[in-house]
């Protein structure tokens, strides 16, 4: 069964940093391309960021470039979200999500994983 | 960046009625459009992809159509577990952009 597992969430002060973790099982990590959705409390969904399935190359909405950094470990078959600089704007809800092709190019979001809340806040 | 704008924002129909929903690109996405459900306290689950092609794990009573820059979400009886959020979402082109969801309730 393929299944992704979001963890790392956490209450942390404007400007702090925090890391996502998402530990994936189920299918042959490196094959396929993974990004990062988030949802602030009762809003709707943002695409953060995608990385191919080589980790080769990464993509970035323009609010989070600069401050976000993803990365994978085909090892540990584990995606990782580095949050720098944080706001208030970037509480949310961020989920890890698996997509269906390798390069993340036109390609959808078909698992995802049951997200982890971050709080930024004094 | 491509906007998505969804419509309506809420749709109130009862169970066994047909639910139609709109999905408008601020600029042609060919046939890269997919929909999401999600249920509250739950992550989403991809429903349709390819503007018409639907996810497995869905029943026969949902269907997509369109392509360009409208697409419509039919479901064709509405059971229970479809009371949800749908979100359409554009994947021709980066960065990828959601719509701002229809909440389906009774």
């Amino acid at each position: 069964e393929v299944q992704l597992v979001d963890s790392g969430g956490g209450l942390v002060q404007p400007g702090g940093s925090l890391r996502l973790s998402c530990a994936a099982s189920g299918f042959t990590f490196s094959h396929y391309a993974k990004s990062w959705v988030r949802q602030a409390p009762g809003k709707g969904l943002e695409w953060v960021s995608t990385i191919t399935g080589s980790g080769d190359s990464a993509y970035y909405a323009d609010s989070m470039k600069g401050r976000f950094t993803v990365s994978s470990d085909s090892s540990k078959n584990t995606l990782y979200l580095q949050m720098n600089n944080l706001r208030a704007e970037d509480t949310a809800v961020y989920y890890c999500a698996k997509m269906d092709g390798t390069d993340g190019y036109r390609d959808v979001f078909n698992i995802w994983g049951q997200g982890t809340m971050v709080t930024v806040s004094s | 960046e491509i906007v998505m704008t969804q419509s309506p924002a809420t749709l109130s129909v009862s169970p066994g009625e047909r639910a139609t929903l709109s999905c408008r690109a601020s600029q042609s996405v060919s046939s890269n459009l997919a929909w999401y459900h999600q249920k509250p306290g739950q992550a989403p689950r991809l429903l349709i992809y390819g503007a018409s092609t639907r996810a497995s794990a869905f029943p026969a009573r949902f269907s997509g159509s369109g392509s360009g820059t409208e697409f419509t979400l039919t479901i064709s009886s509405l059971q229970s577990e479809d009371f949800a959020v749908y979100y359409c979402q554009q994947y021709n082109d980066w960065p990828l952009t959601f719509g701002g969801g229809t909440k389906v309730e009774i």
